[in-house]
């Protein structure tokens, strides 16, 4: 148990679903992060939460939509997904964005099939 | 943008060999270079990690160097066990000296498979 935790670990939907991944820490840290894993490429930087402010969005569709009520956890709400959008689905956290300690801790994932 | 590039996808290698991960950076002003250990099932953790102020770090069986001449950097783990079947990640980052860094740019990944 790493300290971030996301629930769920596996998720099925449909395209007209709406869904949502929840990720939570236990590690006290200010930043939370969501990327995406697919196979054979990089991870991608979805989105940066600093004292649950977005601080970075990095151009993703509007059908991923999230939420961060306060600094232990993160939401991301989905809805009319793609078959292309299934992947693996991390969160992270780090102790903030301004101290230079950024070490991610990572949570298992969820793992997301659109059917 | 950084861009980072990792060899090989997959990397075989008998127990009890040594196995090299290789990665290159685009941007010269990156400074934080991290490596993470992604095991089934779970999600990436951090094993080591290099900044450029220093050419080599080790960590028991884990070696890290990096050349900043030549942009690249590499993982380097002696004495390979089951256990360090797994995928592993490089990244690059430009650490700020007064606090705070760029996002992390990751590699794709390689996937290293010890053989009994």
């Amino acid at each position: 148990e790493t300290g971030v935790t996301q629930t769920p670990r596996h998720l099925v939907m449909g395209m007209t679903n709406k869904k949502s991944l929840k990720c939570e820490q236990h590690l006290g840290h200010n930043a939370m992060y969501w990327y995406k894993q697919s196979a054979k490429k990089p991870l991608e930087l979805m989105f940066v939460y600093s004292l649950e402010e977005r601080v970075e969005n990095n151009s993703v569709p509007s059908r991923f939509s999230p939420e961060c009520p306060n600094s232990s956890h993160l939401f991301l709400h989905l809805h009319t997904l793609q078959p292309e959008d299934s992947a693996l689905y991390l969160c992270a956290s780090s102790q903030d964005l301004i101290s230079g300690a950024n070490v991610l801790t990572f949570g298992a994932g969820s793992r997301l099939t659109v059917l | 943008g950084e861009n980072v590039e990792q060899h090989p996808s997959t990397l075989s290698v008998q127990e009890g060999d040594s196995a090299v991960i290789k990665c290159t950076y685009s941007d010269s002003a990156s400074n934080y270079f991290p490596w993470y250990k992604q095991e089934l099932g779970k999600g990436p953790q951090l094993i080591i990690d290099i900044r450029s102020n220093v050419g080599e770090k080790k960590d028991q069986r884990i070696a890290v160097t990096l050349n900043k001449t030549a942009k690249h950097f590499s993982l380097h783990i002696t004495e390979t066990q089951p256990e360090d079947s797994a995928v592993y990640f490089c990244a690059a980052a430009l650490m700020y000296s007064g606090g705070g860094a760029d996002g992390l740019t990751f590699g794709k990944g390689t996937h290293l498979i010890i053989q009994p």
